[in-house]
């Protein structure tokens, strides 16, 4: 079965740096979104992107966070300058239609802010 | 906005005896509902989910979920479960006029011998 692939499976980073979190999505899906996990919480919408802009997005995505399909192949969500709180697990998600009525996600990326 | 409600945060049970675990959601006109999986260190995987047409909805691994629109729930059962079942279950909601999923915190099914 086609899978999302997301790399790093692990990112250690100092408050303030800046880190890009990267996906593959599945070749022939449209649309892409972001997800996170904080430990023990639930897993947040960060944002979606269809047609190399964002279509919709959470208030936690706010100027720190962008998102980018630089090459038709891979998905990023960069973070600019990390704080604490944006420890978290992220899933990169696609999917063929705007439904979602098959969504894969990725394995994740966990982030550690130190 | 939409909500989903887990209230068990770990339900444990022994191999072969029947689960539940239970999903409420917020009332909305139109939404579609999701199970998803996440065995350790893997992703979400769809177990199954309700679109429309029977409430009564199979999905993989022997899961099975019924939509009951009067009580916002949307439990997810197994009648006899395995060790390979122990993972994270996660019920999420999507309205029928955004594409986003709403999730719950996650339910841990525990499964001993």
């Amino acid at each position: 079965e086609p899978e999302v692939t997301q790399t790093p499976s692990h990112q250690v980073t100092q408050m303030g740096q800046e880190v890009i979190l990267r996906c593959v999505p599945i070749s022939n899906h449209l649309y892409f979104y972001w997800y996170r996990q904080i430990l023990g919480q639930k897993v947040e919408f960060l944002v979606s992107f269809y047609n190399n802009e964002i279509s919709e997005k959470s208030e936690i995505f706010d100027d720190q966070f962008s998102v980018e399909r630089p090459d038709g192949s891979n998905f990023t969500l960069k973070i600019r300058s990390t704080k604490l709180e944006d420890s978290a697990m992220y899933f990169c998600a696609s999917s063929e239609t705007r439904r979602n009525e098959k969504l894969f996600f990725g394995s994740g990326t966990q982030l550690s802010v130190l | 906005a939409q909500s989903v409600t887990q209230l068990d945060s770990q339900v444990p049970v022994f191999e072969e005896a029947p689960v539940e675990l239970r999903c409420n959601y917020s009332s909305s006109v139109s939404v579609y509902l999701f199970w998803y999986v996440q065995y350790p260190n893997q992703g979400l995987q769809l177990l199954l989910k309700y679109l429309s047409g029977s409430t009564l909805v199979k999905g993989i691994n022997g899961f099975e979920a019924e939509f009951n629109k009067s009580q916002t729930s949307f439990h997810l059962r197994k009648p006899s479960v395995h060790i390979s079942d122990t993972a994270e279950y996660f019920c999420a909601v999507m309205d029928g006029y955004r594409s986003t999923l709403t999730f719950g915190k996650g339910t841990m099914l525990l499964v001993s011998p």
